[in-house]
């Protein structure tokens, strides 16, 4: 079955620099990746996705890139803020849009 | 809109015991789906509707059932909680098709003993 994973599991950066996790996924079929963002005690919040036709997208500090060959997607956050402290979670779907398999997060602490 | 809401919000178990966990949007999305949510491990898919009266499994199905009456409830029910089914709930809704946005509801956090 499809399987996504994702680094690193911790990232911790200086207030101003950026942020950059990576994850891979292993079914070609996959043709739409959504980044979640889970504030402490909430659910997750879509904050930026991406379809298989798009190699990058960007929306004000936060881009996404997709490498389809290599099964590679990449959240990046530029100018990272204290309120950017949260765990942010990649997934690969397909089947119409109602499959979504999640990476298991990774936790990152913006220090001021 | 009140978006994707769940009840409870906290429940303790004792092995064996049986309960329905609530889940509802009002925002007429087809698309509804159940996750739990563990350290380490992401949220991974335990039932899925396309719509009413329509479900099926997910990556972990085992000791949960579900059912789809409405467009607006999906129910998660375990039949008889283990400790193993100690986890954060949580239960999402979406339109139909690629690149519809899911919305996640608050979470139940459940703890069996």
């Amino acid at each position: 079955g499809e399987n996504v994973e994702q680094h690193p599991s911790t990232l911790s950066v200086q207030e101003g620099d950026s942020a950059v996790i990576k994850c891979t996924y292993s079914d070609s079929a996959s043709n739409y990746f959504p980044w979640y963002k889970q504030e402490l005690g909430k659910g997750p919040q879509l904050i930026i996705d991406i379809r298989s036709n798009v190699g990058e997208k960007k929306d004000q500090r936060i881009a996404v890139t997709l490498n389809k060959t290599a099964k590679h997607f990449s959240l990046h956050i530029t100018e990272t803020q204290p309120e950017d402290s949260a765990v942010y979670f990649c997934a690969a779907s397909w089947d119409g849009g109602f499959k979504t398999i999640f990476g298991a997060g990774t936790r990152l602490f913006v220090k001021a | 809109n009140a978006g994707v809401t769940q009840t409870p919000k906290f429940q303790v178990l004792k092995t064996g015991q049986s309960m329905t966990l609530q889940c509802a949007q009002d925002m007429n999305h087809e698309y509804m789906s159940w996750y739990r949510q563990d350290p380490g491990m992401g949220l991974r898919l335990i039932h899925y509707s396309v719509g009413a009266g329509i479900t099926d499994q997910g990556e972990v199905p085992n000791g949960y059932n579900v059912s789809r009456s409405t467009t607006e409830d999906f129910p998660l029910r375990l039949l008889s909680a283990a400790p193993s089914q100690t986890s954060v709930y949580f239960c999402a809704s979406s339109g139909r098709g690629v690149g519809e946005t899911q919305y996640f509801g608050p979470g139940t956090r459940l703890l069996v003993l």
